[in-house]
Formats: structure tokens, C-alpha cells, sequence
């Protein structure tokens, strides 16, 4: 079965710091997509990052990167210089090819709050 | 902005009512689907509709329906609303189902509470 595991329900971190949200996965199937979006308090889920299975290189947006460590399933998000609006819920996403559908396997989350 | 615009925003129903949210895509994306999340929790599939037939759906009851007009935009119905329905309900939309990196946009989600 698949399953997206985030383990730190909040984590606080200084403005201007660096930051990582941990994020696990489980299948079996080799072609997935894993993505990581931000929902600020007003619900919408705006999408960061994408990070395909066959991928050699760790994606990276601007102060985001990715994390990819494949023999570990992990997917862990950084985000450099944070900034108070990086506040928000974060979650972890995947998306299996063999579905054949868009159907993403969300995480649990994480609230991040940026301390001034 | 994502170009996925939801409708209405907040909403309070009666236990045993019916309701139906309303999504229109980003321009040019024929595949939308919906999700419902509980509070604190992760979003749930719940289906998707790809040119106007649904194509893929999560484990909800049959009470969840959909549609998908030529536009491409959607309407998700709940019958029968129960108390556990009292979730955020977000539309996505992609382009056609091009590999699993094919990017998916959400809107702001309609807050719906049965009482």
C-alpha cells in the first residue's frame, strides 16, 4: 500500500535560517512523482516542488530544494533564509503512475512557524 | 493564483441535506479532481473526472457524485450529508495525464460544516 509519513507535527525556526521538513514514503511501484505543497491558514494548497522517481538530481525552486534519497524513500523539503510568510502547514505529496489517475497520497503535515 | 477558483467558499448544511461545490479549472486543463480534508488532516482523493467521465475515484461512498462539463469545469454533489462530512473540499486541476510529474493545481477549497 502506498503511504506518505510525516513525523514532526511543528517545528519552529528562526527567520533568516534554514529549515527541514522530514517526509518518508512507501511502494512499490518505480515510477512515482513526490511533491510538496504549503497551506496557509486560507486553505488553498499551493504546489513548491516536484521530484520524479527517475530523477538524477535533487529539484530545487528558487529557496526551496529537495531532498531525495531514494534507497532511504525519503523526500525531505529545505527552505533557506526562511521568512515569516513561510508560515503555514506544509505537506508531502505522492503520485504513482500506474494509477493512471491524479490521484495524490498526502501526509499528516507539518505546521512550520518562522519566529521574527 | 492557480486559475482554480472554487465556489461558495463557506457553507453550513442540516444533517440529511443535500449539497454541490463548484470548481472551474486552470485554462486548458481537461482533468480535475477532489479532495476532502478532515481537519488536521492530509487531503483524500476522492475522484477525478478526465474529459468528462470519471476516471479514478478514492474509497468514498456512492452519495459522492460528480460532473464534468465541456468547459471542463465540475461540480461535486454529497447526498445524504452526515456529520463527518464537515471537511475542507478541494478542486484540482492538470493538463491531460502526461506521467506522474504532471503538475496539479489546487484552489482555495469550499469550508463546508454539517450541523
Amino acid at each position: 500500500a502506498q503511504k506518505i509519513t510525516q513525523t514532526q507535527p511543528g517545528m519552529f525556526v528562526q527567520e533568516k535560517e534554514a529549515v527541514t521538513l522530514d517526509c518518508t514514503y512507501d511502494t512499490s511501484d518505480p515510477s512515482y512523482g513526490l511533491f510538496w505543497y504549503k497551506q496557509p491558514s486560507s486553505g488553498e494548497m499551493i504546489f513548491l516542488i516536484y521530484q520524479g522517481s527517475y530523477d538524477q538530481q535533487n529539484a530545487t525552486e528558487g529557496r526551496y530544494s529537495l531532498n531525495f534519497q531514494k534507497a532511504r524513500k525519503s523526500a525531505n523539503l529545505v527552505i533557506s533564509a526562511s521568512q515569516l510568510g513561510d508560515s503555514a502547514m506544509y505537506f508531502c505529496a505522492m503520485r504513482l503512475w500506474e494509477t493512471g489517475a491524479n490521484n495524490l497520497f498526502f501526509g499528516t503535515g507539518t505546521r512550520l512557524t518562522v519566529i521574527p | 493564483e492557480t486559475g482554480v477558483t472554487q465556489s461558495p467558499t463557506h457553507l453550513i448544511k442540516t444533517r440529511g441535506q443535500q449539497v454541490t461545490l463548484r470548481c472551474s479549472s486552470q485554462s486548458g486543463h481537461n482533468t480535475v479532481s477532489w479532495y476532502q480534508q478532515a481537519l488536521g488532516q492530509g487531503p483524500q482523493f476522492i475522484f477525478q473526472y478526465y474529459r468528462e467521465e470519471e476516471n479514478g475515484r478514492g474509497n468514498f461512498p456512492p452519495r459522492f457524485s460528480g460532473l464534468q462539463f465541456p468547459n471542463y469545469s465540475s461540480e461535486l454533489n454529497v447526498n445524504a450529508l452526515e456529520l463527518d462530512d464537515s471537511a475542507l473540499y478541494l478542486c484540482a486541476s492538470s493538463l491531460e495525464l502526461t506521467g506522474p510529474g504532471n503538475t496539479i493545481y489546487f484552489g482555495e477549497g469550499s469550508w463546508l460544516t454539517v450541523v
